[in-house]
C-alpha cells in the first residue's frame, strides 16, 4: 500500500489570498488526484495531476483557480488561488496503486476562508 | 456520469448491533470502493471490490454487478465504528464518483 501525507493539515486563510497544499507519497505512483469536499457534501474530483504535463481538470474547475504541479512521481501540489469563503472545504489527494485500480487517500487538508 | 445513491443517510445503532449500508449506482463500473471518514476529515479505504464479497475483521462488503448494488455490513458494532461511510465507483478511468455518505453513530 501507499502512505500519503498532506501539508498543511488545516489552515485558516483570509479572503483573496492563496494557499498551496502539498501531497507526498512514499513510493512512485502513476496517477495522483485532487478532490474537494465542501461542508456537508460528498467528494468531487478537481483534477488529475499528470507527471511532466499539465493537469487534467474536471468540469467546473479551472487551472487559474486551482493550479497543480506534479514535478515527479511522488509529489504534487494544489494551489487554491484568490480564495473566497466558498473555497472552505477539505482538500484530499489520492493515488492509484501499481495499476491495480486501488486508490489510497491522504489525510486531507481542512481549509477555512474568512 | 455515474449516479451513486447511498442509504440510509444517517444510522444510529446500539453497541453490538449489526449494521448494513447500501449503495446503488447507475452505470457499469470496474470497481467499487468503501471508504471511512472520521470527523477530522481523513479518509481510509476499507474495501475495493470488483465482484463477490470481502471480509476484514468485523466488516463485510458485497457487490452484485448485475444489479449494480453493494452493501457494507458491520457486525458487533462498536462506538469506534462511528464515522461517515462513503461508497465510490470507478468506471475504469480512476475518476471516482462518490455517494453522499452514511453517517453512522454507535452508542455504548
Amino acid at each position: 500500500s501507499a502512505v500519503i501525507s498532506q501539508k498543511p493539515s488545516r489552515d485558516i486563510c483570509q479572503r483573496g489570498t492563496s494557499l498551496t497544499i502539498q501531497c507526498q507519497v512514499d513510493s512512485q505512483v502513476t496517477m495522483m488526484f485532487w478532490y474537494r469536499q465542501q461542508p456537508g457534501q460528498s467528494l468531487t474530483l478537481i483534477a488529475t495531476a499528470n507527471q511532466g504535463s499539465e493537469a487534467t481538470y474536471e468540469s467546473g474547475f479551472v487551472i487559474d483557480k486551482f493550479p497543480i504541479s506534479r514535478p515527479n512521481l511522488t509529489f504534487s501540489t494544489l494551489t487554491v488561488s484568490n480564495m473566497s469563503p466558498e473555497d472552505s472545504s477539505i482538500y484530499l489527494c489520492s493515488v492509484d496503486w501499481g495499476g491495480t485500480i486501488e486508490q489510497f487517500f491522504g489525510p486531507g487538508t481542512r481549509l477555512t476562508v474568512l | 456520469k455515474n449516479e451513486v445513491e447511498q442509504s440510509p443517510q444517517n444510522l444510529t445503532a446500539q453497541e453490538g448491533e449489526f449494521i448494513t449500508i447500501n449503495c446503488s449506482y447507475s452505470v457499469g463500473i470496474s470497481a467499487l470502493h468503501w471508504l471511512q471518514q472520521h470527523p477530522g476529515g481523513g479518509i481510509v479505504s476499507l474495501f475495493m471490490l470488483s465482484s463477490g464479497k470481502k471480509k476484514h475483521g468485523r466488516l463485510i462488503a458485497t457487490i452484485n454487478i448485475q444489479e449494480k448494488h453493494s452493501s457494507l455490513h458491520i457486525t458487533a458494532s462498536h462506538p469506534r465504528d462511528s464515522a461517515v461511510y462513503i461508497c465510490a465507483v470507478d468506471p475504469n478511468d480512476y475518476k471516482l464518483s462518490f455517494g453522499a455518505g452514511t453517517t453512522v453513530t454507535v452508542r455504548a
